[in-house]
């Protein structure tokens, strides 16, 4: 059981756009921690796609976008490729643990 | 260019202790609000965060698994070693190391190394 919450799938067409929450706590995301996001292609390491909740590393395209509400992140993906299809992981510091916390992930499946 | 290499042993037995390097590369350990960080994952499994040291040498563990886990780090040499005993077979995993910025709190691991698997088995 992951201290922050996302879906175990989430699917979509090519060009379409597509969401992936991340729900925590008050002693995480609704503590002010900022909120990260990462992309596992399969068989491969973790890459850094969102920082800081909405800002994005030199080379990840503008069809990637992240934000942060209350106790929530969300990414979202417009334009969906089928290079898109990975497993998405979500990230935050937690108070109470006095470390960082993963997300359990989600995989985006591109029909 | 920053780069991170992890190594050590492929397969440790119940009751051994672990012991992983992280090399790295295009960065310095003693820069202000830079850390090195080991995050594991299980086959099929999710990313787990393990341990980060900062370029002070704080450190900070996971709780489940703090009795277990020492992190080191020796900057003149570019190098963080992970050490957790009495490993068990839940233990296997592949195990990365991953430079993080954005000091104490909001750090967030920017490159990563490709992993080590590590099997415990007898």
């Amino acid at each position: 059981q992951s201290v922050l919450t996302q879906p175990p799938s989430v699917s979509g067409a090519p060009g379409q756009r597509v969401t992936i929450s991340c729900t925590g706590s008050s002693s995480n995301i609704g503590a002010g921690y900022d909120v990260h996001w990462y992309q596992q292609l399969p068989g491969t390491a973790p890459k850094l796609l969102i920082y800081r909740n909405s800002n994005r590393p030199s080379g990840v395209p503008d069809r990637f976008s992240g934000s942060k509400s209350g106790t929530s992140a969300s990414l979202a993906i417009t334009g969906l490729q089928a290079e898109d299809e990975a497993d998405y992981y979500c990230q935050s510091y937690d108070s109470s643990l006095s470390g960082s916390v993963f997300g359990g992930g989600t995989r985006l499946t591109v029909l | 260019q920053i780069t991170l290499k992890e190594s050590g042993p492929t397969l440790v037995k119940p009751t051994q202790t672990l012991t992983l390097t992280c090399t790295f590369s295009g960065f310095s350990l003693s820069t202000s609000g830079v850390g090195v960080g080991w995050i594991r994952q299980p086959p099929g499994k999710a990313l787990e965060w393990l341990t980060l040291i900062y370029w002070n040498d704080d450190k900070r563990y996971s709780p489940s698994l703090k009795s277990r886990l020492t992190i080191t780090k020796d900057s003149s040499k570019n190098q963080v070693v992970l050490t957790m005993t009495n490993m068990d077979p839940v233990d296997t995993a592949t195990y990365h190391c991953a430079q993080t910025e954005g000091g104490y709190y909001h750090y967030y691991m920017v490159v990563w190394g490709k992993g080590t698997t590590v099997t415990v088995s007898s």
